[in-house]
């Protein structure tokens, strides 16, 4: 069974205009942590913002914002204020397993657009 | 900024040839892991340690091995290239968590293989 599931394969957007790329996950441990990455075209990955399971407030780093819905399983990420280079592939991941055992788990990701 | 490097970033070797996929952080993480990314996809975890000595086959099977000899080093060998091999290596790191670390990877920039 998926344990992340993205069902946004792509998303368009307009410069400034807001956007949120969903994700849902799938865990039965009480302690996990949820991700963004933001992955360009270039192919590095780069770390946009975490939430950890027992977090009592939604993420938030700069224009990045975090809608974590932990009754529903979600963890969708808002981007405010859309910017040109925002144009990349997303993905939304899980860390799960014991501690210090533990590994991420990738989503099949979301292909932003943002246009002029 | 993370410091995890990657060699060759690029690299296109012929059917049959033996390649090693080099791999080194120097923030001293106990935990590493390689990912396979085909263009476009989703990151599929392949291989990862949790220390010296210590190697694990990850959720996608892979023909290629994984040694982890020294604390900064994890490199990742194909004993015959295929052209089924052909994608994208990640390799990454990530502290343990205590001390309220979240377990980020933090990700080198890749190494795209072409297998002709």
């Amino acid at each position: 069974a998926q344990k992340i599931t993205q069902t946004q394969p792509g998303m368009f957007v307009q410069e400034k205009e807001a956007v949120t790329l969903d994700c849902t996950y799938d865990t039965s441990d009480p302690s996990y942590g949820l991700f963004w990455y933001k992955q360009p075209s270039s192919g590095e990955m780069i770390f946009l913002i975490y939430q950890g399971s027992y977090d009592q407030q939604n993420a938030t780093e700069g224009r990045y914002s975090l809608n974590f819905q932990k009754a529903r399983k979600s963890a969708n990420l808002v981007i405010s204020a859309s910017q040109l280079g925002d144009s990349a592939m997303y993905f939304c991941a899980m860390r799960e397993g014991a501690y210090n055992t533990d590994k991420l788990i990738f989503g099949t990701g979301t292909r932003l657009q943002v246009f002029p | 900024e993370a410091d995890i490097y990657q060699t060759p970033r690029y690299l296109v070797i012929g059917t049959g040839k033996k390649i090693t996929l080099e791999c080194s952080q120097t923030m001293g993480h106990d935990k590493m892991y390689w990912y396979q990314q085909d263009p476009g996809m989703e990151l599929h975890l392949i291989h990862y340690s949790y220390g010296v000595n210590s190697t694990e086959k990850g959720d996608l099977s892979s023909e290629s091995t994984v040694s982890r000899i020294r604390t900064e080093h994890f490199p990742l060998t194909l004993e015959s290239a295929r052209p089924s091999h052909t994608s994208q290596y990640l390799c990454a790191s990530s502290e343990n968590l205590f001390g309220g670390n979240t377990g980020e990877l933090f990700f080198g920039e890749g190494s795209r293989l072409t297998v002709l």
